[in-house]
């Protein structure tokens, strides 16, 4: 199986600050990168596909970037409704595997 | 606009079957080529892909669980299923119903939690 690490597990960020989240693959995943967004008792959400395609829908502040092995979700302008968890997911081979997650906490 | 709802059980016996239901609405669940899948979060861990059924009738799943998980198709009733056996308390977790396209999961159901408890 495709290990999957995010970094970090967690961090407190004010409204308005640009964030970067970063996952990192066992091995290469090329642009097999989904990132999705989860909040208390809701479904997760799809972001970004394809490490950097932004999926109908998600405002532009969201973006996505990398190959590889590394990839990153950065928000440019933290917004009150981003406070959730983050997660990347690798659609590389099965089983697809997803990171431990990210939780975007207000500070 | 496809929406997924779970349904079934929310507590099962250790060593039981835990089944899980997907209802598909707003689209047939036989139209174009699809795959289904579930998948899980124990509370406190990370998310888990268990397996998926397409529609071609392929059925996959984490090699993980393999030998216990069952997925299957109802295309009469629009839904899809999940049978895991022999379950223990590592079993509970809020289950999710997911469909793509491939593994890029667009839609998502709301979730069951189903504990494993005696």
């Amino acid at each position: 199986d495709i290990q999957m690490s995010q970094s970090p597990s967690s961090l407190s960020a004010s409204v308005g600050d640009r964030i970067t989240i970063t996952c990192r693959a066992s091995q290469s995943i090329t642009t097999y990168l989904n990132w999705y967004q989860r909040k208390p008792g809701k479904a997760p959400k799809l972001l970004i596909w394809g490490a950097s395609n932004l999926q109908s829908g998600v405002p532009s502040r969201f973006s996505g970037s990398g190959s590889g092995t590394d990839s990153t979700l950065t928000i440019s302008s933290l917004q009150p409704e981003d406070f959730a968890t983050y997660y990347c997911q690798q659609s590389y081979s099965t089983p697809v595997t997803f990171g431990g997650g990210t939780k975007v906490e207000i500070k | 606009q496809v929406q997924l709802q779970e349904s079934g059980p929310g507590l099962v016996k250790p060593s039981q079957t835990l089944s899980l239901t997907c209802t598909v609405s707003g689209g047939s669940i036989s139209s174009g080529f699809n795959c289904w899948s579930w998948i899980r979060q124990p509370a406190g861990k990370g998310l888990e892909w268990i397996g998926r059924v397409c529609t071609s009738g392929n059925m996959n799943s984490n090699p993980s669980l393999k030998s216990r998980v069952t997925i299957s198709v109802d295309t009469s009733k629009n839904h899809f299923s999940l049978n895991l056996t022999s379950v223990t308390a590592a079993d509970t977790a809020v289950y999710y119903c997911a469909r793509g396209p491939g593994f890029d999961f667009v839609y998502w159901g709301q979730g069951i939690l189903v504990t494993v408890s005696s």
